[in-house]
């Protein structure tokens, strides 16, 4: 069965500071992945994917995401966070249209 | 372009009524997805249509979901009676399908449900 994992379920970081947010997936071949980011009220707008090729992908907002099949993890990093940037983040996997969410991580952006 | 687009956004009901939840897909989409997310589970996938036909309704909780795609812009979600366990933000979601390929779920803004 496949399942994500988001083990940071909250995470507070200083404006300016990077951020790595951790994404774990189980599944039984080659997963599509996902990150989206969802800010208070709103929809869940996509900041990056990943299907094949390349390991680390380049997503909007200055967001990028490494694909590592031996840790079957796909962590979502940010060098410099803005305070635009707190929202909750959901790591996504799956493929033919199912995709399966992990819980979400809160991100608090301070001052 | 206009993106997936829900109504109502938000709507406040009493327990044992009929509520219909709408989505309109992007344009040019053929798969159109329900979500329900709340505090207790998180993001859980209801159903999916391709090309119109409901492919997987194994997350709908109950039979007093259903859910219906009369044409290709076009869905509906009905909970029938509601419950105040219903109460929930529910996405809709639409994205390309062809042939191997599942391209990317693109969300609407929800509509917020409470049940009282």
């Amino acid at each position: 069965a496949q399942s994500v994992t988001q083990p940071d379920i909250h995470i507070t970081v200083s404006e300016g500071a990077s951020l790595e947010l951790r994404c774990n997936y189980s599944y039984g071949a080659t997963p599509y992945l996902f990150w989206y980011v969802q800010s208070p009220g709103q929809g869940l707008q996509l900041l990056l994917k990943y299907f094949s090729g390349d390991t680390l992908v380049q997503g909007i907002k200055g967001f990028e995401a490494e694909f590592k099949r031996s840790q079957s993890s796909f962590n979502l990093r940010k060098p410099s966070v803005h305070w635009s940037d707190a929202a909750e983040y959901f790591c996504a996997v799956g493929s033919w249209g199912k995709l399966q969410f992990g819980a979400g991580t809160q991100v608090v952006v301070t001052p | 372009d206009a993106g997936v687009i829900q109504s109502p956004r938000h709507e406040v009901t009493e327990m044992g009524q009929e509520v219909t939840l709408r989505c309109k897909p992007i344009s040019g989409h053929n798969s159109l997805f329900w979500y329900r997310q709340t505090m207790m589970r998180g993001l859980e996938l209801l159903i999916y249509f391709n090309n119109n036909v409901p492919i997987d309704d194994s997350g709908m909780p109950e039979d007093r979901f259903s859910a219906k795609m009369p044409n290709a812009s076009f869905s509906t979600l009905k909970i029938q009676p509601s419950e105040p366990r219903d109460s929930a933000v529910y996405f809709c979601a639409s994205s390309i399908k062809s042939g191997t390929s599942q391209e990317t779920q693109y969300f609407g803004p929800g509509t917020r449900l409470l049940v009282l």
